[in-house]
């Protein structure tokens, strides 16, 4: 069965410094997201990607960070000057088509450590 | 945010009994309810889903129940297996949107 793959599986950066965390929806999908899940929390929309373009955002998803297709196959997640509370797993999804049509599948997550 | 509820963190059964496992939502918005299942060191992976003109659907051993006018959901695991030993999410999509809304979720244990 067709998955998405993140990489790395873990992380770690300095506070500070920049992060890409990198994904690979599955291949027909059209449909891309970014959550995230602090330790002990629930797991919390960032972003969803269409068309080559944000289609929604979340109010976690400020200036620090952005997203990119950079090719057919990845899509990324920057996370400029990291902070410390953005320790957290990152978890890239795809989906065929709108949710209520398709649901979302899941990669197995970034732990992002930031010291 | 407490849009998404699942009020019990744990659940332990027996195996080949009844595990039911409850989310209750406060938005009147929400219309598209999905069920997720994870293990440690894994992505949620989707298990089923029912939208808002349902009341029942049905997948093998899983069933989702919607109580609309109590903004509340279920999930039942029958019978339970071992292997369903995992947390248990919850997840909400508001009409129009395309971003869930996710539980705290439960942790199911099935005893052998």
């Amino acid at each position: 069965e067709p998955e998405v793959t993140q990489t790395p599986s873990h992380q770690v950066t300095q506070m500070g410094q920049e992060v890409i965390l990198r994904c690979v929806p599955i291949s027909n999908h059209l449909y891309f997201y970014w959550y995230r899940q602090i330790l002990g929390q629930k797991v919390e929309f960032l972003v969803s990607f269409y068309n080559n373009e944000i289609s929604e955002k979340s109010e976690i998803f400020d200036d620090q960070f952005s997203v990119e297709r950079p090719d057919g196959s990845n899509f990324t997640l920057k996370i400029r000057s990291t902070k410390l509370e953005d320790s957290a797993m990152y978890f890239c999804a795809s989906s065929g088509d709108r949710v209520g049509n398709q649901p979302q599948h899941f990669g197995d997550g970034t732990r992002l450590s930031i010291l | 945010d407490q849009q998404v509820k699942q009020n019990s963190p744990s659940l332990s059964v027996q195996e080949g009994r009844i595990s039911i496992l409850n989310c209750d939502y406060t938005n009147s918005m929400f219309d598209y309810f999905l069920w997720y299942k994870k293990y440690p060191a894994e992505g949620p992976t989707f298990l089923i889903s029912i939208s808002s003109i349902k009341d029942k659907n049905e997948d093998g051993r899983f069933t989702v129940f919607l109580n609309k006018s109590a903004k509340h959901l279920s999930l039942h695991i029958v019978p339970s297996q071992p292997g369903d030993s995992a947390v248990y999410f919850c997840a909400v999509l508001q009409t129009g949107a395309n971003n869930l809304f996710f539980g705290t979720g439960t942790r199911l244990t099935v005893i052998p």
